[in-house]
């Protein structure tokens, strides 16, 4: 149980245009999804918590207008990039939080996905 | 603000051996988590072990074990009779009581040789 899938798991797209992720919890609810992005070789950033129903709260430095974070349900957060340009390419990972969980840390993490913007 | 700090980019080890990935951390918190997560090479991040800084007794989880020195905000991991499915990418995370993310240090890189 717990798995978190990440559609698609590879995109390549034109500079200028939108790309969407989704982020979802297969077997369980999650209220609260996360998103990383981690460059080549190098750590996963937190960039935006998502909550159900509500707004997502952006880390400093991650401009919200460029990534937009829905969460309609608690089984899906989505990501999308806006007018992306190569310097957005990475690889974005989410990870979900149980819902009523009350042991710290448990969140799941999706496979990622490969963002390729040319 | 919590920072967390891996000294070791890479690493190897033969198959068999044992082998210690040290990480650092700073924070004023006195209660807090942290984490050891395993990213092989289908990038996949994989929770390994996990400790809580208010028990003294060091986590262990089959061949992984930690060395938690609180005062010294120093959080090991060694693993012991490594396995070439070992290899992979750790990260050393942090998670404030409260918090829900992660604060991840940059990682270890390592190759577990045959």
């Amino acid at each position: 149980g717990a798995v978190v899938s990440q559609h698609p798991s590879w995109v390549i797209c034109k500079s200028g245009t939108s790309v969407k992720i989704e982020c979802r919890s297969l077997d369980f609810q999650a209220t609260t999804m996360f998103w990383y992005r981690q460059f080549p070789k190098q750590s996963l950033m937190l960039m935006a918590t998502s909550n159900e129903g509500s707004k997502a709260t952006y880390e400093q430095g991650v401009e919200k207008d460029k990534f937009l974070i829905n969460h309609a349900s608690l089984t899906l957060s989505t990501l999308t990039v806006t007018s992306a340009h190569p310097e957005d390419s990475s690889f974005y990972i989410c990870s979900a939080r149980k819902t009523g969980s009350r042991r710290l840390g448990e969140q799941y993490f999706g496979p990622g996905t490969r963002l390729t913007v040319t | 603000a919590q920072t967390v700090t891996q000294s070791q980019p890479e690493m190897s080890v033969q198959e068999a051996e044992t082998v210690t990935l040290s990480c650092t951390y700073d924070t004023s918190e006195s209660n807090y988590y942290l984490f050891w997560y395993k990213q092989p090479p289908s990038r996949q991040m994989i929770l390994v072990i996990r400790q809580e800084a208010y028990k003294q007794q060091n986590a262990t989880e089959n061949r992984f074990s930690v060395n938690f020195q609180k005062a010294a905000k120093s959080f090991s991991l060694k693993i012991s009779d490594s396995q070439l499915g070992d290899t992979a990418m750790y990260f050393c995370a942090f998670m404030k009581p409260g918090g829900q993310n992660f604060v991840f240090g940059p990682g270890t890189r390592l190759s577990v040789l045959p």
